[in-house]
This record gives C-alpha cells, sequence and structure tokens, in this order.
C-alpha cells in the first residue's frame, strides 16, 4: 500500500471508445504525475500538477486529457487512442515545494487499445 | 534531452552481490533515485543521494559521482526476492524527474 490508488487496473479499449483512469492519493502531497511505461523504455512524464494547477505538460498529443478537481485526484481521459498508446500509465504523488522530490507512486492502470 | 543510461538485465546467484551502474547527462542536477518496481506493481523508493558518496540502507547501498556524472545501486546479499527491475532517476536543473530504462535483475537459487 503506497498511498495512491488508481482504478481501473486493467483496461481494454477500442480507438473510437471515451475513457477515464482515476488517481487518488491519501498521502497530504501538493503534487501529482502521470507517467507512461512502455516496455524496455525509461518513464515518460507526461503532466504534472502543482497546487492543483497544471505545471507541466510534456507535448502530450490532445487524445490525452487531464484533469486535477483537487490536491487529492486526478484523472487522465482518453479518447480515439491509438494502438501505440498500449502501455502502463502510473500516477505518483509528491510534496511539492522544498521536497527532494521523492514520488510515491500507484499501481498503474494497464491500458490495451484494440 | 536528458540522457539516463543504465543495463538492460543482469543475473546473479543468491547470496552473491550485484552492480547496477547508472551514468548520466542531465541538464543540471538535484538529486539521483533509486528504485525498485516488481513485475505488475508500483515503483517503491530505495534510496536518494545528492552528496558525492555512498549511503548505505541495509543490504542495499548507492553511490554517487556528481564529477562523473555517475551512480551505482549495490545489492548484497542477494534474495530470491530481490529480482525485479531498478530504475535509475536524475532530478533536473527543472526540478523534474528523468528515468533511465531500467535494470532487470534475474536472482537465481
Amino acid at each position: 500500500e503506497t498511498g495512491v490508488t488508481q482504478t481501473p487496473r486493467h483496461l481494454v479499449m477500442g480507438m473510437t471508445n471515451k475513457k477515464s483512469l482515476k488517481c487518488e492519493q491519501h498521502l497530504g502531497h501538493n503534487a501529482m504525475y502521470w507517467y507512461k511505461q512502455s516496455a524496455k523504455k525509461p518513464l515518460e512524464l507526461m503532466f504534472v500538477y502543482n497546487f492543483k494547477e497544471q505545471t507541466e505538460n510534456n507535448s502530450v498529443p490532445s487524445r490525452f486529457s487531464p484533469e486535477c478537481p483537487n490536491s487529492s485526484h486526478l484523472f487522465l481521459h482518453l479518447h480515439t487512442l491509438q494502438p501505440e498508446d498500449s502501455a502502463l500509465y502510473l500516477c505518483a504523488s509528491s510534496q511539492g515545494q522544498g521536497d527532494t522530490g521523492e514520488l510515491f507512486f500507484g499501481e498503474g492502470s494497464r491500458l490495451t487499445v484494440l | 534531452g536528458q540522457n539516463i543510461d543504465q543495463p538492460t538485465e543482469m543475473t546473479a546467484t543468491e547470496g552473491a552481490i550485484v552492480q547496477i551502474n547508472c551514468t548520466y547527462q542531465t541538464s543540471g542536477f538535484n538529486g539521483l533515485f533509486w528504485y525498485q518496481q516488481h513485475a505488475g506493481e508500483a515503483p517503491t523508493f530505495l534510496s536518494y543521494n545528492v552528496l558525492d558518496g555512498l549511503e548505505e540502507k541495509g543490504r542495499f547501498s548507492s553511490f554517487l559521482s556528481r564529477s562523473k556524472g555517475y551512480s551505482y545501486l549495490l545489492l548484497k546479499e542477494l534474495q530470491m526476492k530481490d529480482s525485479a527491475s531498478y530504475l535509475c532517476a536524475v532530478r533536473d536543473g527543472d526540478y523534474k524527474l528523468s528515468f533511465g530504462a531500467g535494470t532487470t535483475v534475474t536472482v537465481r537459487a
């Protein structure tokens, strides 16, 4: 139990579907992140939110749409995805300003796009 | 962009020692992390180095040389449960965390 919970753990969707990934952290942190993890590749930073404000969008295609309604919740809305978007999507949180930057990860949402 | 290199795979015997090297070239440096990730699980924090030298934590140690852009993670008295992927990550000048591709360690009986 890392204090960061992701749902669903597994998701299969067609290219025309719309779905959402949810992340919730119970650590009182102020920063939340979405990372993409593909086999044999480094974790790719997608989005960063600090105190609910988006501070990083790492050139992510618009078919991925993040939402951060408060410091404890983060969503990733998915629409018209491509098969190459199949990957493990990891949510993470950190304390925010002034900390070492240590990330606390959820267990990930395994996405398969058919 | 950031460049973080670590070996893809390593194999060792139970009870042995394994050293995982990580070299980095990043725009600025604000600390280096090692994470462990078992298959199907979340990456979990192992160590953090911001100053040169060795940090020891039980069976695991991590070393940093900022002038050489180099770190290693040392795993001693290997156990079967240490079979996992080990991720090197550098906090760069913009305080973003960039990751290497990970090293898969397999421990054999």
